[in-house]
């Protein structure tokens, strides 16, 4: 089965600096796409930053970016600027290629300090 | 609409009633989702529907839990006979379609308290 672990429980950053929130992954298969969301108080799941696994090429959206490393199965999210607006709990999540359940890490909370 | 509308916001109940949580899914998304967010469990995937059918029911807890689709919209979990483990945020999602290249876009959930 595959697992998701983000061993980071809760990260901390001053607004306008950089942070980077780990996630590791465990899978066997070579089809698979990575995803970093951000879930604000409001509780609504919003979509960050999709990787495809073949796919070289880190995924960069605005401020976000990852660093995806196949080999050692690790997906980290930099936020760069950090902005007040950032601060949510960000959940890593896996999804097998042809398959639709998305398999979810525990989360990190975000805290973007003034 | 323009995003996946969930109904009630919050919901509480007594143990041993039965309850019914709403999804409406963005217009034209025939795959639907529901998960359940826990303290102790995290996110858990519960049932995936493509259009009117539920192909994958593997994730629900119990057989006190259901669901289903009407005409390829609005769908309802409905959990009988409710316990305390129950509470939870029940989280409801669509896509374009069920393949994994189509992202799944989450409403705010529904936070069952069980009394």
């Amino acid at each position: 089965a595959q697992t998701v672990t983000q061993s980071q429980p809760e990260m901390s950053v001053q607004e306008a600096e950089t942070v980077t929130l780990s996630c590791t992954y465990d899978t066997s298969e070579s089809d698979y796409y990575l995803f970093w969301y951000k879930q604000p108080p409001s509780r609504q799941m919003i979509l960050v930053i999709r990787q495809e696994a073949y796919k070289q090429q880190n995924a960069t959206e605005n401020r976000f970016s990852v660093n995806f490393q196949k080999a050692a199965k690790s997906f980290s999210l930099k936020i760069s600027d950090s902005q007040l607006g950032d601060a949510a709990m960000y959940f890593c999540a896996y999804l097998r290629g042809s398959n639709y359940k998305l398999t979810f890490g525990k989360g990190t909370l975000l805290t973007v300090n003034p | 609409g323009a995003g996946v509308s969930q109904s009630p916001s919050n919901k509480v109940t007594e143990k041993g009633k039965d309850v019914e949580l709403r999804c409406d899914p963005i217009s034209g998304h025939t795959a639907l989702y529901w998960y359940r967010q826990s303290l102790g469990q995290g996110l858990e995937f519960l049932i995936y529907f493509q259009g009117n059918s539920a192909p994958d029911k593997s994730g629900l807890p119990s057989d006190r839990f259901s669901a289903e689709r009407t005409g390829g919209s609005v769908s309802t979990l409905t959990i009988q006979r409710t316990q305390q483990e129950d509470s939870a945020v029940y989280l409801c999602a669509s896509s374009r379609d069920g393949g994994s290249n189509q992202p799944q876009h989450f409403g705010d959930g529904t936070r069952l308290s069980i009394l």
